[in-house]
């Protein structure tokens, strides 16, 4: 069974820019969390969808935002970066309750 | 609000010793127990979880964790440490699982293995 895949796995963007980070989710699983890692802050949550819709969202500014589609993939964007945006951002699937299993990340560095 | 905190920023033990990373939280509510391993410039990988019944808890490459209420503790043992051990550990609570709510981790350990 194929893991959670996210594409891609690096990336460089200038300030101001937008980005867009895709995860396809493990087969049969419906929920899909999203978390930034960052040396400063260690690893906090961004959001979770669930059957395309958003069902809780962590504290972060509007300008990060997701959606999911009906095939389960998810998609998160980050508009107007920022220096701080650079991190590491991982994507995990579930199959709606039960442990959250991961992706490699996509490692983001905004000059 | 749930939280995690992970005493040791960097633990360091011999070959062949015992591994002990702690763990402690804080929950509302009955919680959901996670331990991550992270090696360099990968994902997180489940070592192990508790969710309910049985407190002790055994994981993947031999690793186990004992969930003590009345400590509100999770700590990670493994009998023997190997250098393939050395790696990032992350302690992990969740109030439904890992769903909804996601998870909140603590600020992890890194482990290291002295030949």
């Amino acid at each position: 069974k194929a893991g959670v895949t996210q594409t891609p796995r690096y990336l460089i963007k200038t300030r101001g820019q937008q980005v867009t980070l895709s995860c396809s989710p493990i087969s049969g699983h419906r929920s899909v969390s999203w978390y930034q890692q960052t040396p400063g802050q260690g690893l906090q949550f961004l959001f979770e969808y669930f059957s395309e819709t958003q069902r809780n969202k962590g504290n972060f500014p509007g300008r990060f935002s997701g959606r999911q589609f009906s095939n389960s993939r998810s998609e998160m964007n980050v508009s107007t970066l920022e220096l701080g945006d650079s991190a590491l951002y991982l994507c995990a699937s579930s199959p709606g309750t039960g442990p959250a299993f991961f992706g490699q990340g996509t490692r983001l560095t905004v000059v | 609000a749930q939280s995690v905190t992970q005493l040791g920023s960097h633990v360091s033990v011999s070959e062949g010793a015992l591994v002990l990373l702690r763990c402690n939280y804080s929950s509302s509510v009955p919680p959901y127990l996670f331990w991550y391993v992270q090696y360099p410039n990968q994902g997180l990988q489940l070592l192990l979880k508790y969710t309910t019944g049985a407190t002790l808890v055994k994981g993947i490459n031999g690793f186990e964790a004992e969930f003590k209420k009345s400590e509100t503790s999770f700590h990670l043992t493994k009998p023997s440490a190997h250098m393939s051990d050395a790696a990032e550990y992350f302690c992990a609570v969740s109030e439904s699982g890992g769903g909804a709510d996601g998870l909140t981790f603590g600020k992890g350990t890194h482990l290291i293995i002295q030949p």
